[in-house]
């Protein structure tokens, strides 16, 4: 059971945009910044979004992130098959004695 | 471009010590949280903890029993034990670095290795 919780599926044409969304709570999402990966099969993850909304350097601007009170989502606009992959979402979490939490990941299938 | 590679065996007995290092190059061991990330097979990812250069760590309180990161300055390395392991704990184990002002953000992964927990 994830701190975070993810949709475990998503999908989409080619063209499309989707959204993936991360609901937390006060002690993560809603305090923190939150982080997006993105997984390829057999690969590490990559840092996708940072800061809420900021991307790496490489990151096409088609992936936008946002956050509102104790959620957040990724946006994939003009979907493409290569973006067929898992992506997690991620923060630090307050409690206890702090610690980083992920979403479960969501299997995103470019139809 | 730093860079990150796992190593140690990829299979363990069941109650014994998993120990893997991870050996840096690109970047110098100091400044940033070097991370133990774990993923079980075709499941999500599970932050194991840190440790800073001077030695502090911190750890997912649901493994604080059996885990133990340690870094080797002198040779760009850090290292993980995890205890009393049981078939729960196979799983990919990543190594990583984020920076200190957010730990949640790994910037640099290893490949990963897998390590099986059976007898």
């Amino acid at each position: 059971q994830s701190v975070l919780t993810q949709p475990p599926s998503a999908s989409g044409t080619p063209g499309q945009r989707v959204t993936i969304s991360c609901s937390g709570s006060s002690s993560n999402i809603g305090s923190n910044f939150v982080y997006w990966y993105q997984q390829f099969p057999g690969t590490a993850p990559k840092l996708l979004i940072y800061r809420n909304n900021q991307r790496p350097s490489g990151v096409p601007d088609r992936f936008s992130g946002s956050k509102s009170g104790t959620s957040a989502s990724l946006a994939i606009s003009g979907l493409r098959s290569e973006d067929e992959a898992d992506y997690f979402c991620a923060a630090w979490d307050d409690s206890l004695s702090g610690l980083v939490v992920f979403g479960g990941g969501t299997k995103l299938t470019v139809l | 471009q730093v860079q990150l590679q796992e190593s140690g065996p990829g299979l363990v007995k069941p109650s014994e010590t998993l120990s893997l290092t991870c050996s840096v190059s690109g970047s110098a061991i100091s400044s940033y949280y070097w991370t133990w990330i774990r993923q079980p097979p075709g499941k999500g990812l599970e932050w194991i903890g840190y440790i800073y250069y001077n030695g502090t760590t911190r750890y997912n309180p649901s493994l604080k029993s059996r885990v133990s990161i340690s870094v080797d300055t002198s040779k760009n390395q850090f290292s993980l034990r995890l205890s009393s392991v049981t078939a729960a704990d196979t799983a990919v184990y990543y190594c990583a670095r984020a920076p200190v002002a957010a730990p949640a953000a790994q910037w640099g992964w290893g490949q990963g290795t897998l390590v099986t927990v059976s007898s």
